[in-house]
């Protein structure tokens, strides 16, 4: 079956401190993986993903995560944390079986980065 | 910002209303959605549409019904609101036709609160 996994509830940082939020996936094919951001009383908000190509991909606001298909993760990393990275992060893979139309998401990880 | 729209954002109302929480895109996107965000945080798929005239249901039951007549348009109607029906409901659009890689838009929500 198709799935993401955040085995993190939580993660807390200081700021200027590297972040990482972890993400696992379990898919059929070649997976279509994203990390979305979502802010208090928001919508989610794209940040990056991985289709093709290099493992290292780049995204919004400084953030980047690395295509791992021997591990099968797609953990978000950003250098240098950010008081206002603090919000809700979710992994997400597109369901291929359903031709793409469904997108899958894991159970999200709320971050908090401390001054 | 993209360019999807969720009226109302928050509506309280009392038990047995009938409600429809509005959802408009202006990217000339194909694809629709709307998730049901418990207060725990999971997004779980409770409606799709493929295009016009074209509605299925999500992966999570629900009891609310969706309607695509127009493109851009595709609201949401709780015929006999409950309090099982108190959540956060997001609208989201993906893709002209063809490409099924691309990353989802997300409206800001709609909060019912239902008495």
């Amino acid at each position: 079956a198709q799935s993401v996994a955040q085995p993190e509830d939580q993660v807390n940082v200081a700021e200027g401190n590297p972040l990482t939020v972890k993400c696992t996936y379990s898919v059929s094919g070649n997976p279509y993986l994203f990390w979305y951001v979502q802010y208090p009383n928001r919508g989610l908000q794209f940040l990056l993903k991985y289709i093709t190509g290099d493992n290292l991909v780049k995204g919004s606001y400084g953030f980047e995560a690395e295509f791992n298909k021997s591990q099968t993760s797609f953990h978000l990393k950003k250098p240098s944390a950010l008081v206002s990275d603090s919000a809700l992060y979710f992994c997400a893979v597109r369901d291929i079986r359903t031709g793409g139309f469904k997108t899958i998401f894991g159970a999200g990880t709320r971050l908090f980065v401390k001054a | 910002e993209a360019d999807i729209y969720q009226t109302p954002r928050y509506l309280v109302i009392g038990t047995g209303k009938k409600i429809t929480l509005e959802c408009s895109q202006t990217m000339g996107h194909d694809k629709m959605y709307w998730y049901q965000q418990d207060p725990g945080m999971e997004l779980h798929l409770i409606h799709y549409s493929y295009g016009v005239n074209s509605t299925e249901k999500g992966d999570l039951s629900s009891e609310s019904t969706v309607s695509r007549i127009r493109t851009e348009h595709f609201p949401l109607t709780l015929e006999s609101a409950r309090p099982s029906h108190t959540s956060q409901y997001l609208c989201a659009s993906s893709e002209k036709t063809g490409a099924n890689t691309g990353e989802l838009f997300f409206g800001e929500g709609s909060r019912l609160t239902v008495l």
